[in-house]
C-alpha cells in the first residue's frame, strides 16, 4: 500500500500567516497533484508536479515536488479566509493518473 | 465553466438492495473515474475507464461493483447487493487528457 501522509493534519492561523504543507510518502510517484475541497463538494485540481525539485506557483501558493518525487510541500503566503478548506495531496505511479493515491488530509481554517 | 454533474447527491438504500449511482462527465473528455470517501476517511481510488473498458480498478472494487457507459453522456457506477460499509461519498470525475481530473460534487450513499 502506498501510502501519502500529509502533515500537519489540522491548522488554524491568522489571516496574513504564512504557512506550509507536508505531504510525504516512502515511494516514488510520477506525479503529485494538489486539490482543495470544500464541505459538500468534490475536489478541485490545484496543481500537478512531474519532475523532482519542481516548484510551481499559483499566486501565493507554491508546490514543491521533492528531488526524489516521494514527497511535496505546498506553501501558503499570507493565508486569507478565501484559503480555507481540506488540502489533499494525490500520487500517481502508473504515469496516467489512471490511479491517484490520495494523501490524508490538511483542514485549514483562516480566521480574521 | 464545464462541470461534472452527479446524480442523485443522496441516496439511501437498504442494505441488500441494488444502487446505480450517474455521472454526466464533461462533453469531450474521455477517461472517466470513480472515488469514494468513507466518512472521516481519505478519498479511494475505485476504478478507471477508457476506451468502453476498465484501465485499472482497486481492491475495493469487486465482483459486488460494475461501471458503464450507457449511451455518450452517462458514466454509471452500479452496486449490485449493497452493504452496511459501502456508506460513503462516491465521487465521478473525467479528463479530457491524463493528469488533469475534474470531479463532480458526489453522492452521498447511506446504506442501512
Amino acid at each position: 500500500t502506498q501510502l501519502l501522509e500529509q502533515s500537519p493534519q489540522f491548522l488554524s492561523i491568522q489571516e496574513g500567516e504564512n504557512l506550509t504543507v507536508y505531504c510525504n510518502s516512502s515511494s516514488v510517484f510520477s506525479s503529485l497533484q494538489w486539490y482543495r475541497q470544500e464541505p459538500g463538494e468534490g475536489p478541485v485540481l490545484l496543481v500537478t508536479v512531474v519532475t523532482g525539485g519542481e516548484v510551481k506557483k499559483l499566486k501565493r501558493l507554491t508546490f514543491q515536488f521533492g528531488d526524489a518525487r516521494k514527497d511535496s510541500s505546498l506553501h501558503i503566503t499570507a493565508a486569507q479566509p478565501g484559503d480555507t478548506g481540506l488540502y489533499l495531496c494525490a500520487g500517481d505511479r502508473t504515469g496516467t493518473a489512471s490511479k491517484l493515491t490520495f494523501g490524508t488530509g490538511t483542514r485549514l481554517q483562516v480566521t480574521l | 465553466e464545464p462541470e461534472v454533474t452527479q446524480t442523485p447527491s443522496h441516496q439511501v438504500t437498504q442494505m441488500g438492495q441494488e444502487v446505480i449511482l450517474r455521472c454526466v462527465p464533461i462533453s469531450n473528455h474521455l477517461y472517466f473515474y470513480w472515488y469514494r470517501q468513507i466518512l472521516g476517511q481519505k478519498v479511494e481510488f475505485l476504478v478507471s475507464f477508457y476506451n468502453n473498458e476498465i484501465s485499472e480498478k482497486s481492491e475495493i472494487f469487486d465482483d459486488q461493483f460494475s461501471v458503464e457507459r450507457p449511451d455518450g453522456s452517462n458514466f454509471t457506477l452500479k452496486i449490485r447487493s449493497t452493504k452496511l460499509e459501502d456508506s460513503a461519498m462516491y465521487f465521478c470525475a473525467s479528463s479530457a487528457r491524463r493528469q488533469a481530473l475534474h470531479f463532480g460534487n458526489g453522492t452521498r450513499l447511506t446504506v442501512t
